[in-house]
């Protein structure tokens, strides 16, 4: 069964710095990884989407990597933002709809 | 982009009372949409895989005697949540992918129902 791990559970950072996300999967056998923003109360904003052949992408000051065979991936903001704030969500696909992990909630101080 | 929407987006109800929640896919044709179901501060789990002209698949634990899906149409399923109690208190966000390929499309949300029974 797979299952998704996403440290820190919450952070907090001043504006400006640059930072990292962390998200971990049980099972490498995935066809995609996603990203997606949450704000408090509303639905999710995808950010960006890995295929499983593919090591990164990038979208403005948004990067994520993965590495399927360590079963790991990294999103990294750079500049943050008081805007950035929100809860950060990682989720995979396989051969079972997406499964999310619990977040890393971010705030950004300005 | 394609989009999704979802009716209601709050609702406020009694004990006992049914409560039916929509999700369109807008710009696309959805053979598959997912309803999903977060509580505070955890994690979307998947309840349900909504299948166009068939029946759900629901998941290990969900009882689909309370949560009734109905996927008639390309673009339209619906959960309703019956008899709904307390528990059943929760936030239900529904996603729907644009056909083309499992590892090539990725899922579209809308914006979620809270649902909150008195």
């Amino acid at each position: 069964k797979q299952e998704v791990t996403q440290i820190p559970a919450a952070l907090s950072v001043p504006e400006g710095e640059n930072l990292v996300l962390n998200c971990s999967f049980t099972d490498s056998a995935i066809y995609n990884l996603q990203w997606f923003r949450q704000d408090p109360g509303k639905g999710l904003t995808s950010l960006l989407l890995i295929q499983s052949s593919q090591r990164e992408q990038t979208s403005g000051r948004l990067n994520a990597s993965l590495d399927k065979s360590s079963g790991r991936s990294t999103l990294y903001i750079a500049a943050s933002q008081p805007g950035d704030s929100a809860t950060y969500l990682c989720a995979v696909e396989g051969n079972t709809p997406l499964v999310f992990g619990k977040g890393t909630r971010l705030s950004v101080i300005a | 982009g394609a989009v999704v929407s979802q009716h209601p987006s709050w609702v406020i109800c009694k004990s006992g009372t049914s409560v039916k929640i929509e999700c369109r896919s807008l710009d696309f044709q959805a053979t598959t949409m997912f309803w999903y179901r977060q509580f505070p501060k955890q994690s979307l789990m998947l309840m349900a895989t909504s299948n166009e002209g068939s029946k759900a698949t629901y998941e290990q634990g969900v009882e689909k005697d309370k949560f009734l899906i109905n996927h008639a149409s390309l673009t339209l399923s619906t959960l309703t949540v019956t008899s709904a109690h307390p528990e059943d208190s929760s936030f239900y966000i529904c996603s729907a992918r644009n056909p083309g390929g499992l590892g090539n499309q990725p899922q579209h949300f809308g914006d979620g129902t809270r649902l909150s029974i008195l």
